[in-house]
C-alpha cells in the first residue's frame, strides 16, 4: 500500500504571508509527483507535475521542489492572497505499470485571511 | 468549455435506492479515470479506462458498483443499492496516452449524500 502524507492538515495565514506545505511519499519505484489546487466546488486544478529528483518548478507566486531520494516534494506560496484559499493536494505515481493511477494525500486546507 | 464535464453535480438519496452518475472526459483523450474522496481523506482510485476496456478496478469497488465506457467516449458509475458509507465526492478524471499520459484532467465532481 503506497502512503502519501501532507502536512500540515490546515493552515490559516494572513494576505501577504509566505507559506509552504510537504509531500511525503515512498522513495522507491518513483514515477512522477503531482500537484493540485482544489477550489470549492471547482476541478482540481493541475499545479505542477515534477517528474526528476531536484525538479524545481515555479508558476507566479507558488513553486515547488522534488526530492526523490528521500521522498518529499514542498510547495511554496509568496506572499499569499484570498484567492489562494483551497485545498492543495499531492499525487504520486508509481513506476510500477503503465496505469498511471494518482494515490492522493489528504491535502492540506489553506486559508488566506485578508 | 472543452473540460472534463460531470453529471449531476450533486446527487441527495435514500439508502437502498441506485443511482447513476456520468462523465464526459476531454473529447481526445482515450483514458478516464474514476476516483472517490471521502470526508478527511484524499481521493481514491476506484478504476479506470482505456478506450472502451476497464483495465483495473480497485478493491474499493465493490459489487454493488459497476462502470461503464460503451463507446469509448463518456462514462457512467452507477451505485446499486446505496449505503450510507458510499456518501462520497466521485471525481472523474482523463488523460492521453498519446502525450504525457501521467498528466490527468479533472471534473468538478459529483457529490453524492445518501440519507
Amino acid at each position: 500500500i503506497l502512503n502519501v502524507e501532507q502536512s500540515p492538515q490546515s493552515l490559516h495565514v494572513q494576505e501577504g504571508d509566505s507559506t509552504n506545505f510537504t509531500c511525503s511519499f515512498p522513495s522507491s519505484n518513483f514515477y512522477a509527483l503531482h500537484w493540485y489546487r482544489w477550489e470549492t466546488a471547482k476541478s482540481p486544478e493541475a499545479l505542477f507535475v515534477m517528474t526528476l529528483n531536484g525538479d524545481e518548478k515555479k508558476k507566479g507566486r507558488i513553486s515547488a521542489t522534488l526530492n526523490t531520494k528521500e521522498g518529499y516534494s514542498y510547495l511554496y506560496i509568496k506572499g499569499s492572497q484570498p484567492e489562494d484559499s483551497a485545498t492543495y493536494l499531492c499525487a504520486f505515481i508509481s513506476g510500477g505499470g503503465s496505469n498511471y493511477k494518482l494515490t492522493f494525500g489528504k491535502g492540506t486546507l489553506l486559508t488566506v485571511n485578508p | 468549455d472543452t473540460g472534463v464535464s460531470q453529471n449531476p453535480r450533486h446527487k441527495i438519496t435514500k439508502r437502498g435506492q441506485n443511482v447513476t452518475f456520468r462523465c464526459d472526459p476531454i473529447s481526445e483523450h482515450n483514458r478516464l479515470y474514476w476516483y472517490r474522496q471521502t470526508l478527511g481523506q484524499g481521493p481514491e482510485f476506484l478504476t479506470y479506462f482505456q478506450n472502451e476496456a476497464q483495465l483495473e478496478k480497485s478493491r474499493l469497488l465493490s459489487d454493488r458498483f459497476s462502470a461503464e465506457r460503451p463507446k469509448g467516449s463518456f462514462s457512467t458509475l452507477e451505485i446499486q443499492r446505496t449505503e450510507q458509507g458510499d456518501s462520497a465526492m466521485y471525481l472523474c478524471a482523463s488523460s492521453s496516452t498519446t502525450y504525457r499520459g501521467y498528466e490527468q484532467y479533472f471534473g468538478p465532481g459529483t457529490r453524492l449524500t445518501v440519507t
